[in-house]
């Protein structure tokens, strides 16, 4: 498709469960993007990739968040032993450096 | 600390009438920035942009105004519509991030 795709839309998982989630940017976006966005909040940067480089992961809450992009196109967020707090929207989000970014319709995580 | 601020978390306007947001930031270093809108379960979808070096950019209903000195910019929609209901999100770049920042968004509500 011609947007950012991301998968899956929604995930429930157990606490303590591990869980990947994927985002395929548009085709020749360099810059990638993750974020999350709890209930009534907007969105909250997590980490950030040009190509196959992460550029910043200041925004990762903690060691259990982890993010690549191997190949400098499709990238995966990982959360190990998922906690209640996690639960939010993860949004993925594509551009070309210092452009606008697209977003895609997001993960909703619910850790039970 | 927010460096960019929606002190409004709802606004509610009539059809016909102008929809005012406003966005506030503290960062000097921030060079361009963007609204962006949000409809339920969808990916956020970029609107409208300015850069620092100018003080407003228009583009059909939508115009957005700079006011570097005091640090404000604000989302004008005339003449507004039901389907502009969404929640509406500044964001900016610059300084020595590479990342968008995000305030925690506006609800905006137009009444037919």
């Amino acid at each position: 498709g011609a947007g950012v795709s991301q998968s899956p839309r929604y995930k429930v998982a157990k606490r303590g469960q591990d869980v990947a989630l994927r985002c395929d940017p548009i085709s020749g976006h360099v810059s990638l993007f993750w974020y999350q966005q709890a209930l009534g909040q907007g969105p909250e940067f997590l980490t950030y990739f040009q190509n196959e480089a992460q550029l910043d992961k200041s925004g990762l809450p903690s060691d259990r968040f982890f993010a690549e992009r191997p190949e400098g196109s499709v990238s995966t967020l990982k959360i190990q032993r998922t906690q209640q707090e996690d639960s939010a929207v993860y949004l993925c989000a594509s551009s070309f450096p210092r452009g606008e970014l697209f977003f895609g319709e997001g993960s909703r995580l619910t850790v039970l | 600390d927010q460096q960019v601020k929606q002190n409004s978390p709802s606004l509610s306007v009539q059809e016909g009438r102008i929809s005012i947001l406003n966005c506030d930031y503290t960062n000097s270093m921030f060079d361009y920035f963007l609204w962006y809108k949000k409809y339920p379960a969808e990916g956020p979808t970029f609107l409208i942009s300015i850069s620092s070096i100018k003080d407003k950019n228009e583009d059909g209903r939508f115009t957005v105004f700079l006011n570097k000195s005091a640090k404000h910019l604000s989302l004008h929609i005339v003449p507004s519509q039901p389907g502009d209901s969404a929640v509406y999100f500044c964001a900016a770049f610059g300084g020595s991030q590479g990342n968008l920042i995000f305030g925690k968004g506006t609800k905006l509500s137009v009444k037919p």
